[in-house]
């Protein structure tokens, strides 16, 4: 089945920058999404890309898609103690989402 | 407010004895979805169900079974509880499977099977 890996845990500083990266092997994966999960609590929609673009940006996340590698990575600005949380990838092909683990983000203050 | 429900958010219970764990989704959405959260594995499909009376396994159904009489009621069923099935489980809505919609989660359900 297809599958999506991602890294379990990032440590960041306060104010530095996050970069949490994502590897899909669906090749006919349509959207990409990130999922932010706080603790005790679901998960939410962080943001998404369609398949066809390379970067999105929203505010202080930046999400950067290379098709060819089917890598994807978003990036955190000025990361605040506010974003530990975990993140998860996922990826829709021509079946419902499918989730990496999650990564662990934990900002040191 | 657009949301999904489940309840109870904490349950403690005792091996083999029935358990039903309720979703419900106010977005008239055709898609939903149990998924169950363990530490290192990350979210596992369950069950999913496409629309109303259409159900199917997804990755892990072993032990679990659903229903979906009504289109916003979808309802995760253990006849006979084990303690591997202690985990936290969360139910997800979308309009639909595929396409540009999201998914949108409940806050779980914290399932202790001792």
């Amino acid at each position: 089945g297809e599958d999506v890996e991602q890294s379990l845990f990032l440590s960041v500083r306060e104010g530095d920058s996050s970069v949490i990266n994502c590897t899909y092997t669906d090749s006919s994966s349509t959207y990409l999404y990130w999922y932010k999960q706080e603790p005790g609590a679901g998960l939410q929609l962080l943001t998404y890309i369609f398949s066809n673009m390379d970067m999105k940006q929203d505010q202080r996340l930046t999400v950067l898609l290379n098709k060819k590698d089917k890598h994807l990575s978003l990036r955190i600005a000025d990361t605040q103690t506010g974003d530990s949380a975990i993140y998860f990838c996922a990826e829709q092909g021509n079946t419902p989402l499918v989730f990496g683990k999650g990564t662990r983000l934990s900002v040191i203050a | 407010e657009a949301q999904v429900t489940q309840n109870p958010r904490y349950l403690i219970t005792v091996t083999g004895k029935k358990l039903t764990v309720t979703c419900s989704q106010n977005m008239n959405h055709e898609y939903m979805s149990w998924y169950r959260q363990d530490p290192g594995l990350g979210l596992r499909q369950i069950y999913y169900s496409m629309n109303v009376e259409v159900t199917d396994k997804g990755d892990v159904p072993e032990g679990y079974k659903v229903s979906r009489k009504e289109k916003r009621n979808f309802p995760l069923i253990l006849e006979s509880p084990s303690p591997n099935q202690t985990s936290l489980y969360f139910c997800a809505s979308s309009l639909q499977s595929q396409g540009n919609y999201g998914y949108t989660f409940g806050s779980g359900t914290r399932l202790t099977v001792v």
